[in-house]
């Protein structure tokens, strides 16, 4: 199974800032990493596919890097809607379908 | 638009049984694979079970002999059959388009809930 470390667990930045969040996985995913956003209540939105591809929808200042076994996702300027729990997840090695633990990026 | 609507989430015993429905539109269901993917109560995402556009299927280890995926493309509806339910099983289920395409389609999930 692969697994997918995130890093950090928590992110506490202020709106306009840039944040940075991290998944590392135990093996090559090659490029096939996905980022999802989540709000209380609601389900997952895919934010970027592929690595690096934004998804249908999902302003600019989202971008995605990395292959391999290392991914960033980039914030770049931090609006309050953003505040929410990301998670990286991979589809090079299923089954199973694996994801991160999880960033938990709030307010300070 | 494509929409993924859930349902048959309920109260059950352990040892128990639940049938979860995932009515699709917008898109052919049986032209894609779909997953399940459930998330317990403050816990992170875990994929459950797939179902490929060929119709072969696969299960994560812990659910494996105990539920079954499957579809019925004239009503273009997914479902997952969930026996011998344990309390580990308790969490808000997800039908999602996908993984051999990135997840991009969620329902907004059934709640199941094993008690006794």
């Amino acid at each position: 199974e692969t697994v997918l470390t995130q890093s950090p667990a928590t992110l506490s930045l202020s709106p306009g800032e840039r944040a940075t969040l991290s998944c590392r996985a135990s093996q090559s995913v090659d490029i096939y990493l996905a980022w999802y956003q989540q709000k209380p209540g609601q389900a997952p939105r895919l934010l970027i596919y592929d690595a690096s591809n934004r998804a249908t929808g999902i302003p600019a200042r989202f971008s995605g890097s990395g292959s391999g076994t290392d991914f960033t996702l980039t914030i770049s300027s931090l609006e309050p809607e953003d505040f929410a729990i990301y998670y990286c997840q991979q589809r090079k090695n299923w089954p199973p379908v694996t994801f991160g633990q999880g960033t938990r990026l709030e307010i300070k | 638009e494509v929409q993924l609507l859930e349902s048959g989430g309920a109260l059950v015993q352990p040892g128990g049984s639940l049938r979860l429905s995932c009515a699709a539109s917008g898109f052919t269901l049986s032209t894609y694979p779909m997953s399940w993917v459930r998330q317990a109560s403050g816990k992170g995402l875990e994929w459950v079970s797939a179902i490929r556009g060929s119709g072969e299927t696969r299960y994560r280890d812990s659910v494996k002999g105990r539920f079954t995926i499957s579809r019925d493309t004239s009503k273009n509806t997914l479902y997952l059959q969930l026996n011998s339910l344990r309390v580990e099983d308790t969490a808000v289920y997800f039908c999602v388009r996908g993984p051999d395409e990135p997840l991009d389609y969620w329902g907004q999930g059934t709640l199941v809930t094993v008690s006794s």
